[in-house]
């Protein structure tokens, strides 16, 4: 089955750039979507179509891509932005959805 | 506003079934799918499958086919996710979320604990 391959965990101090990575094979047929998840809640949608960012989301957040690679770049982190990313995508038929096993952002 | 509002805790039994609820509330119900995704403890996110409220058709991934059905009821814009034989390893946070046109999950549900212990 298709997988997408995130680093467990990435650290940064504050003000500093954080950037997380997706890997999958298919991601230069299908978009990357970004998820930030903090505990105990529910996901919240923070970067689409691989590089558009939901209205009501800080402007520190950004998305990109290249080839089989996304990335998530978090720019001047602050405290609160400590939390887990998940990527998502499709496999290359667009049939099946499928998640990356998650970053976990530490804010040092 | 627009909001997801999933039912309440379970605890089951292996070999038992459950079946969680998803209402939409602040928007068309039948105009954007309903994808359930579902969250061990300390574990990451697990998309489960799709259903289109408008025609109820489905998609599941292949690790549940045979066991989940999504069903909807459009008269009282409810979405509804029945997991089958469960078995310890099915123990986890169910999450019903609305995905929009392109493509995200931008709405999701709170969330219902299913707990399968005998």
């Amino acid at each position: 089955s298709y997988e997408l391959t995130q680093p467990p965990s990435v650290s940064v101090s504050p003000g500093q750039t954080a950037r997380i990575t997706c890997s999958g094979d298919a991601l230069p047929k299908q978009y990357a979507y970004w998820y930030q998840q903090k505990p105990g809640q529910a996901p919240v949608l923070v970067i689409y179509k691989d590089s558009e960012r939901p209205s009501g989301i800080p402007e520190r957040f950004s998305g990109s891509s290249s080839g089989t690679t996304v990335t998530l770049t978090i720019s001047g982190v602050q405290a609160e932005d400590e939390a887990d990313y998940y990527c998502q995508s499709a496999d290359s038929s667009g049939t099946y959805l499928v998640f990356g096993g998650g970053t976990k952002l530490t804010v040092l | 506003q627009v909001q997801l509002v999933q039912s309440g805790a379970e605890v089951k039994k292996p070999g038992a079934s459950v079946k969680v609820s998803c209402k939409a509330s602040g928007y068309t119900f039948t105009s954007y799918d309903i994808n359930w995704v579902r969250q061990a403890t300390g574990q990451g996110l697990e998309w489960m499958g799709w259903m289109n409220p408008n025609s109820g058709n489905t998609g599941y991934a292949q690790k549940f086919q045979g066991r989940v059905t999504m069903t909807r009821n459009t008269s009282i814009s409810t979405a509804y996710m029945e997991l089958s034989s469960l078995r310890s390893e099915d123990t986890a946070v169910y999450y019903c979320a609305r995905r929009n046109d392109s493509g995200g999950m931008d709405v999701w549900g709170q969330g219902t604990t299913v707990t399968v212990s005998s």
